[in-house]
């Protein structure tokens, strides 16, 4: 069974204090490791894809990286606008199945 | 485009009812899923439609659960016999055939359901 575990839970950076968000995952074939960003009450916003390992994707302050066991969604000189849910999720490749299965998230809050 | 959107945005009800979500995809996307997230964790998946066919159910779909998608437009969600377990936020998706390939799937802001 497809597993995805995210650390930390949570997170309190204060603002300019970079870090990183971890996601293991565990999946009979990667089809595509996604993250994505939630803000309360709303749906989750696709941030990006990786396909493979060694591959890497940015945008503005956001970068992500793969390996075969993890990702990792490294924050540089977050702001407070950053604050939000962080999402990892995986797509198998077992057939046409497009079901993806999502970690539990990181809460990230970015203090001023 | 305004992208999915999903009604109500706010159901409560008493356990044993019956409810119906809808959601509205954006409207050139073929793919529609939905999705089931409680708090704290990551969203659930629930089903998926290409087009008007139903090419996927999880498990967590019981015979309490029924979706549609009739014409390949919008789709609902039903629950019928209500329990208290099922209290959740409800996600509808979109993509494109080749979007929901990269896993870029459109959210919609979710329907949240409180079983008393």
């Amino acid at each position: 069974e497809d597993q995805v575990t995210q650390s930390p839970e949570a997170l309190r950076l204060q603002e300019g204090e970079s870090s990183s968000l971890n996601c293991s995952y565990t999946v009979s074939g990667l089809r595509g490791l996604f993250w994505y960003r939630q803000d309360p009450g709303k749906g989750p916003e696709f941030l990006f894809t990786l396909y493979s390992a060694g591959e890497e994707k940015e945008k503005e302050r956001l970068k992500a990286t793969l390996t075969k066991k993890e990702s990792f969604l490294h924050i540089t000189a977050p702001k407070p606008e950053d604050s939000a849910t962080y999402l990892c999720a995986v797509h198998p490749l077992r057939g046409g199945r497009r079901a993806l299965t999502f970690g539990s998230g990181t809460r990230l809050q970015v203090q001023p | 485009d305004t992208g999915v959107s999903q009604n109500p945005r706010h159901k409560i009800t008493k356990r044993g009812q019956n409810v119906t979500f809808r959601c509205d995809p954006i409207s050139e996307h073929n793919r529609l899923y939905w999705y089931r997230q409680t708090l704290g964790q990551g969203p659930e998946f629930l089903t998926y439609f290409q087009n008007e066919a139903q090419l996927e159910k999880s498990r967590l779909l019981s015979d309490r659960f029924s979706a549609e998608r009739p014409k390949g437009s919008f789709s609902t969600l039903e629950i019928q016999r209500t329990e208290q377990g099922d209290s959740a936020m409800y996600l509808c998706a979109s993509s494109l055939t080749s979007g929901g390939g990269r896993g870029e799937l459109f959210f919609g802001e979710g329907s949240r359901l409180t079983v008393l």
